[in-house]
């Protein structure tokens, strides 16, 4: 069965600090990973996606992340974080084996401070 | 206007009502989703279909069921509504490029009393 991890319920950081958030995943097979990102009242967004080739990919508003296959991890990371980044981010995995329907990590509420 | 659209966006009712949430599309996608979402416990899947005569429960259908009425609207109905169902539900959409990518709508907040 496929799962997602996020070891982290809230993260707080300063604006203009950088910023790494965690998943870890299970899967038994080659996964595709996504970042989504929730506002405040909104619905989720995709931020960047992983399927295969390069292993650092680049998603929008400045977000990149890692697909580490030995450390089953695929953490997103932002060099400087702005106030309107503070959101809810949501790691997921899916691929063949599940009939592409991804699994949902808990969230991560990111805050940011002034 | 939005590609996936779900109404009501707020609803509170009372325990033992029937509810619907409706959700359309103007993606063109084949396969649609039913998620709940609950602090703390991310989205959590209820129903989905890959086309309109395929209907798949998800890990928490128990108490909900769904209609396809068309390839663009999936409803997600709960038939005697009870207090924990009190979340927010999110309706999704995926293309047939078998990539697991989803299209969300904005999302249903509904209060159960």
């Amino acid at each position: 069965a496929q799962s997602v991890t996020q070891p982290d319920i809230h993260i707080t950081v300063s604006e203009g600090a950088s910023l790494e958030l965690r998943c870890n995943y299970s899967y038994g097979a080659t996964p595709y990973l996504f970042w989504y990102v929730q506002s405040p009242g909104q619905g989720l967004q995709l931020l960047l996606k992983y399927f295969s080739g390069d292993t650092l990919v680049q998603g929008i508003k400045g977000f990149e992340a890692e697909f580490k296959r030995s450390q089953s991890s695929f953490n997103l990371r932002k060099p400087s974080v702005h106030w309107s980044d503070a959101a809810e981010y949501f790691c997921a995995v899916g691929g063949s084996g599940g009939s592409y329907i991804p699994t949902f990590g808990r969230g991560t509420s990111l805050i940011v401070h002034p | 206007d939005a590609d996936v659209t779900q109404t009501p966006r707020n609803r509170i009712t009372k325990t033992g009502k029937r509810i619907m949430l409706e959700c359309s599309q103007t993606k063109g996608h084949d396969r649609m989703y039913w998620y709940r979402q609950d602090p703390g416990l991310g989205l959590r899947l209820i129903y989905y279909s890959f086309d309109v005569k395929d209907i798949n429960k998800g890990e928490i259908s128990d108490g909900y069921s769904v209609s396809r009425q068309a390839q663009a609207k999936f409803s997600l109905s709960l038939e005697s509504a009870i207090p924990n169902q009190t979340a927010l539900y999110f309706c999704a959409t995926s293309g047939t490029g078998n990539t697991g990518e989803l299209f969300f709508g904005e999302g249903s907040r509904l209060t159960v009393l």
